[in-house]
C-alpha cells in the first residue's frame, strides 16, 4: 500500500518564476494537507483540501493556491517566487476527521529559490 | 514566533532513557502529537494523547500531559541510534486537525 506521493523530489527555480507541486494521498484518504517547512523549523500549515475545495487555510499570501482533483490527489501553486518561498514544501493526506485519526506524511518537495 | 516550544538539542547515549520536553500555549487543544523526522524524510507519526488523558504507554516511548502546565513530553526507554532524529511536538484544536508544531528537538544518540 503505497504512502503519500510526492513529487518532484526537488526542484530549482529563479525569483518571480511559478512552480506546481503535486501529491497523491495514501490510498483510502480524501483529504490532503500542505505544510512549508523552512529549514530548522518545524513545519507551517498552508492550507487544507476536501471534497475538492479549500478547507481551512493558514496564513499565508494568495500567491500560494492549490487544487484537489477527484481522485483526491492535489496540486499547490506558488506564483511570483520570493527567495523566502525555499523550504520543504511536505503534503499530508488523511480521512476527514483528521484529528481522530492522524496525517500520513509524503517525504516532501525540497524547492530551492535562486 | 510559534505557540510551541521545544529545547532545539538532545544528546544521549545509547541504552539510556531519552526525555523530550515541549511547552504549548492553547489551553483549548484537543490533540496533542509527537512526530518523528529523519534527514531527507517526510514526518513520521509517532504516538500522540488525547488532551483529557494524562499518560499514554505505547512500547517503548511513554508520553506524559500536565494540562495545569501545558507541558507535554516524550519518553523514549532504551533510546538506540535509529532514534537518532529531529523530534516535532505539534496540537490541535479541531477535528479537521490543523497542526500547529514547535520548532523541533534533534536528538542525537551516542554509542
Amino acid at each position: 500500500d503505497a504512502g503519500v506521493t510526492q513529487s518532484p523530489t526537488h526542484l530549482i527555480k529563479t525569483r518571480g518564476q511559478q512552480v506546481t507541486l503535486r501529491c497523491s494521498p495514501k490510498s483510502g484518504h480524501d483529504t490532503v494537507s500542505w505544510y512549508q517547512q523552512a529549514l530548522g523549523q518545524g513545519p507551517q500549515f498552508i492550507f487544507q483540501y476536501y471534497e475538492e475545495e479549500e478547507r481551512q487555510r493558514g496564513n499565508f499570501p494568495d500567491r500560494f493556491s492549490g487544487h484537489q482533483f477527484p481522485n483526491y490527489s492535489s496540486e499547490l501553486n506558488v506564483n511570483a517566487l520570493l527567495l523566502g518561498d525555499s523550504a520543504l514544501y511536505l503534503c499530508a493526506s488523511s480521512l476527514p476527521d483528521t484529528a481522530n485519526y492522524g496525517y500520513t506524511f509524503g517525504s516532501g518537495t525540497r524547492l530551492t529559490v535562486v | 514566533g510559534e505557540d510551541v516550544e521545544q529545547s532545539l538539542f538532545l544528546s544521549v547515549r545509547e541504552g539510556d532513557s531519552s526525555v523530550i520536553n515541549c511547552t504549548y500555549t492553547d489551553s483549548s487543544s484537543t490533540y496533542l502529537y509527537w512526530y518523528k523526522q529523519e534527514p531527507g524524510a517526510g514526518l513520521q507519526l509517532l504516538t500522540y494523547i488525547f488532551s483529557n488523558m494524562d499518560m499514554k504507554q505505547d512500547q517503548r516511548l511513554t508520553v506524559l500531559l500536565n494540562k495545569k502546565d501545558k507541558h507535554l513530553s516524550l519518553r523514549i526507554a532504551d533510546t538506540q541510534t535509529g532514534d537518532s532524529a529531529i523530534y516535532f511536538c505539534a496540537e490541535t484544536f479541531d477535528s479537521w486537525g490543523k497542526l500547529q508544531f514547535g520548532a523541533g528537538t534533534q536528538v542525537v544518540v551516542t554509542p
